[in-house]
């Protein structure tokens, strides 16, 4: 499968705990990004990278999240300090900037589900 | 961000079409329209996306008004695989810095009804 892949896909956690999740992209897609998704709820924009450049940050991502795109190629995400908050589905989707100005189509993988108690 | 207005919820009979109609009356003249569509248990997948001229794809066609001010995703046929919830998005020329994120709202949820 040379989709967009997501490691774990379910993460239970206690409060305070710290976790971390891995996006592996599509690989010759340079743009990678993450977004939150919460019951009900549309995703959410957090970051998205260009190779290993972080670019754009959401203020949704308080000083708890950071997030890594060391060689360009995978990226992670943690989050500190955990909080009941923070459970939601995490989305990663990757993208290839090319020519097109009106699109340039992400591909989302199938989320990491995160579980604080 | 211009904003979009979905039904939250929509019914169809399976093989029939299914037309699903999107606001966006504070649209941009640069603002292309994306749709995308989330199936269950998956992130969401690319639909079809347009300026001003109506567009065709294997997916499915979308339908812009002459004023852009809203828009229909069709479904000439659907079927089982099509329930999804499905997003309107607005979204600048990719060549403009900010414009790469999607701003996704609550769609609008597919039922298909065998």
């Amino acid at each position: 499968d040379t989709g967009v892949s997501q490691d774990p896909r379910h993460k239970i956690t206690k409060r305070g705990q710290n976790v971390t999740f891995r996006c592996d992209p599509i690989s010759e897609h340079n743009r990678l990004y993450w977004y939150r998704q919460t019951l009900g709820q549309g995703p959410e924009f957090l970051t998205y990278f260009q190779n290993e450049a972080q670019l754009e940050k959401s203020r949704l991502l308080s000083d708890r999240f950071s997030a890594e795109r060391p060689k360009g190629s995978f990226s992670t995400l943690e989050i500190q300090r955990t909080e009941q908050g923070d459970s939601a589905m995490y989305l990663c989707a990757s993208s290839l900037s090319g020519a097109s100005l009106s699109n340039n189509e992400q591909f989302f993988g199938p989320g990491t589900r995160l579980t604080v108690l | 961000d211009a904003k979009t207005t979905q039904p939250n919820s929509m019914e169809s009979n399976e093989e029939e079409p299914v037309h699903l109609p999107c606001n966006h009356s504070t649209i941009s003249g640069t603002d292309y329209i994306h749709w995308y569509r989330q199936l269950p248990s998956q992130g969401p997948e690319y639909v079809i996306h347009g300026l001003t001229s109506n567009v065709n794809n294997r997916m499915a066609s979308l339908a812009i008004a002459e004023d852009r001010k809203s828009s229909t995703l069709i479904l000439h046929r659907a079927t089982l695989r099509d329930a999804a919830v499905y997003y309107c998005i607005l979204r600048g020329s990719i060549s403009n810095f900010g414009n790469e994120k999607l701003t996704f709202g609550t769609g609008t949820r597919l039922t298909i009804i065998p």
